[in-house]
């Protein structure tokens, strides 16, 4: 159980583009999902908490107009990276909290590669 | 602030060693500690949650308040332990979990 699944695992695209990464708790319900970003050799930085009906915190130093989440239902968030730039090359990584326990479960994460 | 610390990047032990992994945190109140594992090309796991006070793959970690300390131990390493673990911490109302750097153990035959 507690399987979170993310996708895609890894896209390229064009300087300027959106890209869209979906973020699926399986077999359990999560009122709040998490997205990381994670750079070469570094650990895992807290970009928002996402909140299943209502509006993501974002933490401080990211940009909510060029990450949009979206958590439209209890199983499913969505992180939009707006106009792209290659300085947003990344690997974006996931997490669910099932309700209502104190744990995470992380997806695989996607690797962003803007050209 | 909440902070954690793993002051080792990379730490190299010979099969059936025993093995610790430092964490110490920085919260005013009472965390919920937890240890994360990533093998190779997968995902990260939850190893272990200081609630829980279980052993898992022989793995224990006891959370030492006075010493702000929560660090892994495993009295004899075996190869398939090489992975990087990371050490984080959730404050007070189930905040989000706040990792420390990591530490990559390499566990050598």
């Amino acid at each position: 159980g507690a399987v979170v699944s993310q996708h895609p695992s890894r896209v390229i695209c064009k300087s300027g583009t959106s890209v869209k990464i979906e973020c699926r708790s399986l077999d359990f319900q999560a009122t709040t999902m998490f997205w990381y970003r994670q750079f070469p050799k570094q650990s895992l930085m807290l970009m928002a908490t996402s909140n299943e009906g209502s509006k993501a915190t974002y933490e401080q130093g990211v940009e909510k107009d060029k990450f949009l989440i979206n958590h439209a239902s209890l199983t499913l968030s969505t992180l939009t990276v707006t106009s792209a730039h290659p300085e947003d090359s990344s690997f974006y990584i996931c997490s669910a909290r099932p309700d209502p326990e104190n744990i995470q479960y992380f997806g695989a994460g996607t690797r962003l590669s803007v050209l | 602030a909440q902070r954690v610390t793993q002051p080792e990047k990379l730490l190299s032990v010979f099969k059936g060693a025993p093995v610790e992994l430092k964490c110490n945190y920085s919260y005013s109140g009472s965390p919920e500690l937890f240890w994360y594992v990533q093998y190779s090309r997968q995902r990260l796991q939850l190893l272990l949650r200081h609630i829980s006070r279980e052993s898992i793959k022989g793995f224990t970690a006891d959370l030492n308040k006075g010493e702000t300390s929560f660090h892994l131990k495993k009295p004899f390493a075996q190869e398939e332990d090489s992975a990087m673990y990371y050490c984080a911490l959730s404050g007070r109302g189930n905040t989000p979990l706040v990792f420390g750097k990591g530490t990559r153990l390499s566990v050598i035959a």
